[in-house]
């Protein structure tokens, strides 16, 4: 497994304002991945960070709203652009292993937007 | 695209019955993995399935992948007050995850 942690664990945001998420693994994994989980939803899938090069976003989700950075292999950020009541949910980082399909996530980051 | 479906959505139990949810996929995966999360808390990796027909146990919990490998169950015996949560799972072909809306179990003491 992995050690993974994320800031901030909750935030209430104002609307129209962004909110930037990091990310961070405690060793070098090969795919790190972005979720979103609206409450009592599932888990939705909204870009894979790639190390080095801009992020692959899933349909519907887009680089302005969501950038993504990941400028090594243990660290990345999300950030919520532009945010409305609409983008309150709970925003979970994965990582997985080379060679692997194991998904481990952090422990999320829930957001309010008022 | 592929969709995975996840029945039922909410199951009750009184404590010491069993228990079991469904998960189906549109298309043939290349693995399925479970995951429980408890309330207030993140998604928890349980198992992985790979072989068709798989069946793999941890204590209480018996998994199965079916033949097509495009359907599995998780079952669970006796069920206690520490099995609450939402169990999903979650579908692979492409190397991304497709999840399972989820089966939320409460367990009555």
């Amino acid at each position: 497994s992995a050690v993974i942690s994320q800031k901030p664990s909750r935030d209430i945001c104002q609307r129209g304002t962004s909110l930037t998420i990091q990310c961070q693994v405690d060793s070098q994994v090969t795919m790190m991945f972005w979720y979103r989980q609206q409450p009592g939803q599932s888990l939705t899938l909204i870009a894979t960070a790639n190390q080095g090069s801009e992020a692959t976003y899933e349909s519907g989700f887009v680089i302005d709203k969501f950038p993504i950075s990941r400028p090594n292999l243990t660290f990345s950020t999300l950030t919520v652009s532009n945010m409305s009541p609409e983008d309150s949910s709970i925003y979970l980082c994965s990582v997985q292993r080379q060679g692997g399909d194991t998904q481990y996530f952090g422990p999320g980051t829930r957001l309010t937007v008022l | 695209g592929q969709q995975v479906m996840q029945i039922p959505q909410y199951q009750h139990v009184q404590e010491g019955e069993d228990f079991t949810t469904y998960c189906n996929s549109s298309t043939t995966l290349s693995n399925i993995q479970w995951y429980k999360q408890r309330p207030g808390g993140h998604p928890v990796f349980l198992i992985q399935l790979v072989k068709s027909g798989e069946v793999k146990k941890q204590k209480r919990l018996t998994f199965q992948f079916g033949e097509a490998k495009k359907n599995s169950s998780l079952h669970i015996t006796a069920t206690q007050t520490t099995d609450v949560g939402t169990y999903f799972c979650a579908g692979s072909n492409t190397g991304k995850l497709i999840f399972g809306q989820g089966t939320t179990l409460q367990v009555k003491p």
